[in-house]
């Protein structure tokens, strides 16, 4: 399957900063899907952006697809504690049937 | 309600002796696929089928099977587990290829010593 590179591995805020994960890909991509994984939990779907740079919000998530379609970022605002977990990108390349995962985002929010 | 199933959740086996874990969903999904998870390797595909009957290697297929004979069903099987396949497995499905939405099942923690 493509590679799809995500970073950073970890990251540390304090409740209320702001954070940013980026996903990038050395080829260009046909889709990109966001996913949150909460601890002990299972991956669930966020959201999926396939336009060349298309922005999309959910409240204090926004979702950024690259003009290229080579990179994609998630970012949130104002981090709460709720927002604790992993986030995943992951895309399937043009005509194919596999899916490719990043090695993910792991939050902490410091209260 | 809408959902994916796996079973067991959790497994503790020995080298050697084979095992299914099963999956299931409800949805009518045509494409269904296994992941496993390791700590710093994110979710790695091992299997994917895209309807029953049809089924494909993903990155890491060494040491699974899998068979789709129904469009709900979609097991995994390790004819002899060993204990580099200690992980945590998840089942997922889609309504069509993995371009769409997947549905995660709640994942099967699978040891093997």
């Amino acid at each position: 399957g493509q590679q799809v590179m995500q970073i950073p591995q970890y990251q540390h805020v304090q409740e209320g900063e702001d954070f940013t994960t980026y996903c990038n890909s050395s080829t260009t991509l046909s889709n990109i899907q966001w996913y949150k994984q909460r601890p002990g939990g299972h991956p669930v779907f966020l959201i999926q952006l396939v336009k060349s740079g298309e922005v999309k919000k959910q409240k204090r998530l926004t979702f950024q697809f690259g003009e290229a379609k080579k990179n994609s970022s998630l970012h949130i605002t104002a981090t709460q504690t709720t927002d604790v977990g992993t986030y995943f990108c992951a895309s399937s390349g043009a005509g194919s049937y596999q899916l490719t995962f990043g090695k993910g985002t792991k939050l902490s929010v410091i209260p | 309600e809408a959902q994916v199933t796996q079973n067991p959740r959790y497994l503790i086996t020995v080298t050697g002796k084979k095992l299914t874990v099963t999956c299931s969903q409800n949805m009518n999904h045509e494409y269904m696929s296994w992941y496993r998870q390791d700590p710093g390797l994110g979710l790695r595909q091992i299997y994917y089928s895209m309807n029953v009957e049809v089924t494909d290697k993903g990155d890491v297929p060494e040491g699974y099977k899998v068979s789709r004979k129904e469009k709900r069903n979609f097991p995994l099987i390790l004819e002899s587990p060993s204990p580099n396949q200690t992980s945590l497995y998840f089942c997922a499905s889609s309504l069509e290829t993995g371009a769409y939405e997947q549905y995660f099942g709640p994942g099967t923690r699978l040891t093997v010593t």
